[in-house]
């Protein structure tokens, strides 16, 4: 089974500064795809961004942006120019051959400082 | 486009009761999934459906069910609840393309069981 790692619970970034939030995944498939997930404190979940496994170039959205290490299975989120509406629960996800499921990560609490 | 709706938003519900969740895809969307978000489990996936049929299932007792309607509106039924259902549940639509797995989520079903 595919498991999703996400070892720091909480960051704190200061306004405008960059911040990366880290995520490790295991698998031995070779095709899937990863993502990242914003859940604020309204809860509702918005997706960020995402990666395909068998795309070499990172993927990005705005001030969004990942560092897709495949071998090290390794998929970091870089959030740039950070603002207080960044400020949520961060999930990283992956969904694999076995279809529509995603396989969460546990999150980490982005704290923003004005 | 409207996203996906989640009724009712808020439960509260007492040990042994049954209750039902309904979820509304975004339009054109023909799978929904469901999720349930726990403090101590995190965010854990529940079963899937595509036209009308279960497609996948994670590892619930059989007292989670659900179902899917021919306008991809999905219902999911909990029997015999517990004070361990209290969760956040998520429901999620796709347009389950090979191109994209892209899941969207609705604002969640908060569940008190008491």
């Amino acid at each position: 089974a595919q498991t999703v790692t996400q070892s720091q619970p909480e960051m704190s970034v200061q306004e405008a500064e960059t911040v990366t939030l880290s995520c490790t995944y295991d698998t031995s498939e070779s095709d899937y795809y990863l993502f990242w997930y914003k859940q604020p404190p309204s809860r509702q979940m918005i997706l960020v961004i995402r990666q395909e496994a068998y795309k070499q170039q990172n993927a990005t959205e705005n001030r969004f942006s990942v560092n897709f290490q495949k071998a090290a299975k390794s998929f970091s989120l870089k959030i740039s120019d950070s603002q207080l509406g960044d400020a949520a629960m961060y999930f990283c996800a992956y969904i694999g051959n076995a279809g529509n499921m995603l396989t969460f990560g546990g999150g980490t609490r982005l704290m923003v400082k004005p | 486009k409207a996203g996906v709706t989640q009724t009712p938003r808020y439960l509260i519900k007492t040990r042994g009761q049954q209750v039902t969740l309904s979820c509304s895809p975004i339009s054109g969307h023909r799978s929904v999934s469901w999720y349930q978000q726990t403090p101590g489990q995190g965010l854990q996936f529940l079963f899937e459906y595509f036209s009308e049929t279960q497609r996948n299932k994670g590892n619930f007792p059989g007292r989670f069910s659900g179902r899917q309607f021919s306008n991809s509106r999905s219902e999911m039924n909990v029997s015999t609840l517990e004070l361990g259902d209290s969760a956040l549940y998520l429901c999620a639509s796709s347009l389950d393309s090979r191109t994209s797995y892209e899941q969207y989520f609705g604002p969640g079903t908060r569940l008190t069981v008491t």
